[in-house]
């Protein structure tokens, strides 16, 4: 089956800087998507993405379907960016079964 | 409006006993799933229903067994809980299985068995 790998595991930041999120997969994908889980525990949809560019306010996300990696930017960080970022990919089969990466932990200091 | 919601948000119960989590979508969609969040985080599919029938069950134990009374709603009961299945358990949507198929999540249900 599909391989998620997401990087890096974990990240530190000052409130106002900016980082970039990757997630690498083994397989051609029919869907992608950005979660960030917040420190309450929420799932939040970012993006769904399986290809090309997309911008959200101060995230945006890019997929190179072709070359198997899509990025998360977050620019100017804030706290309330502070969570767990998971990319998820459809697996094969058509059953709508989405394999989740390990996720990304960042926390953003003050 | 909550699109996908999950009663209950806590769930602290003893070895042994048989507890129901309840999952309602009001997003029109099709399929619905069950994932599990480990303690450390990890995501994984449980089932998933489209159209009330089952389509994924992901090798899990027969304790778990999910009902699908109609497309909006999917539960999941559990019998003889054990130790090992406190977890985060989440219910989410999509419209379809396959093609466009964003998938929404529920708020979680934490489930502690002591």
């Amino acid at each position: 089956g599909i391989q998620v790998e997401q990087s890096p595991p974990d990240l530190i930041l000052q409130e106002g800087a900016n980082s970039t999120l990757r997630c690498n997969f083994s397989d051609s994908v029919n869907n992608l998507q950005w979660f960030h889980q917040n420190p309450w525990g929420q799932l939040i949809n970012l993006f769904y993405i399986p290809s090309g560019t997309k911008q959200n306010g101060r995230l945006s996300a890019t997929t190179v379907a072709t070359e198997r990696y899509s990025l998360l930017y977050i620019s100017s960080s804030q706290t309330t960016d502070s969570g767990v970022y998971f990319c998820a990919l459809l697996g094969s089969g058509n059953t709508g079964k989405l394999i989740f990466g390990q996720g990304t932990t960042l926390q953003v200091k003050p | 409006d909550t699109a996908v919601s999950q009663t209950p948000k806590y769930l602290v119960t003893q070895m042994g006993n048989d507890k129901s989590i309840k999952c309602e979508q009001n997003l029109g969609h099709d399929t619905m799933y069950w994932y599990k969040q480990d303690s450390k985080k990890f995501l994984k599919i449980m089932f998933s229903y489209n159209n009330k029938e089952l389509i994924i069950n992901e090798t899990v134990p027969n304790r778990f067994s999910p009902k699908s009374p109609d497309k909006a709603h999917l539960n999941l009961h559990i019998n003889s809980l054990e130790l090992g299945d406190s977890a985060v358990y989440f219910c989410a949507s999509s419209q379809d299985t396959g093609g466009y198929n964003e998938q929404f999540f529920g708020p979680g249900t934490r489930l502690t068995v002591l």
